[in-house]
């Protein structure tokens, strides 16, 4: 089916560790997002990308890395995992030609936690 | 930093009310939407409003948005059970960021 698929869909890691998080669209969506989930934060974004190749830094980019080398991958890669970066990870995507009324789609989201 | 406040943080109602949620946002926006989150499930978008439109419908939703206050509210008319989520404005502006409020909890009792 189509859609945006993360994976894992929960991950335990130790701190120190690097660790990946995925996110396929199959849309060809030309905008994706990694948005992290906290209690009493909201959603606030790390990372974005207007297309293959072009990424750049949102609210939260500390500690994470992101690549875009085709248009459907998006993954978040944690270089050294901290507790603090226990969170709830959520991709999104948005068409560049999509009408103004669509909104984002999210995935279901990656629970991760750092031990 | 976030770019809006959702007020209240949460609301518990009764099945058949309605449920008003407020938001309000710092910058300047292209648009403001609202996005509801099941627990433990990803965002759905509910509404999109745009900055130079002041009210919108969509079935029992209804979204206002006044720029001069930097502010919108969602109304559910009629609550069901099976509306009870979190509820979270966003906005975007220039680019294509989409940055979030802190949400509203809403519980529908039956």
């Amino acid at each position: 089916d189509a859609g945006i698929t993360q994976s894992p869909r929960y991950k335990i890691t130790e701190t120190g560790r690097q660790v990946t998080l995925m996110c396929h669209q199959t849309w060809s969506h030309s905008y994706m997002f990694w948005y992290r989930q906290d209690l009493g934060h909201g959603l606030r974004l790390i990372y974005y990308s207007a297309a293959a190749d072009i990424t750049d830094k949102g609210e939260v980019p500390d500690g994470y890395v992101v690549s875009r080398s085709k248009t459907e991958n998006f993954p978040l890669t944690l270089e050294s995992a901290t507790r603090s970066q226990t969170s709830v990870y959520f991709c999104a995507s948005r068409g560049a030609r999509q009408g103004a009324e669509y909104g984002y789609t999210f995935g279901s989201g990656t629970r991760l936690t750092v031990v | 930093s976030q770019q809006g406040e959702e007020d209240p943080q949460a609301l518990s109602i009764q099945e058949g009310e309605n449920a008003t949620m407020n938001c309000s946002y710092k910058t300047s926006i292209n648009n403001l939407q609202w996005y509801r989150q099941n627990s433990g499930r990803g965002l759905v978008h509910l509404i999109l409003i745009r900055s130079n439109e002041r009210e919108k419908h969509s079935g029992r939703l209804r979204v206002t948005l006044d720029t001069s206050k930097k502010s919108s509210s969602l109304l559910i008319t009629a609550s069901r059970a099976a509306d009870t989520a979190s509820y979270f404005c966003a906005t975007v502006y220039l680019t294509n960021k989409l940055i979030f409020g802190t949400g509203t909890l809403l519980a529908v009792q039956p």
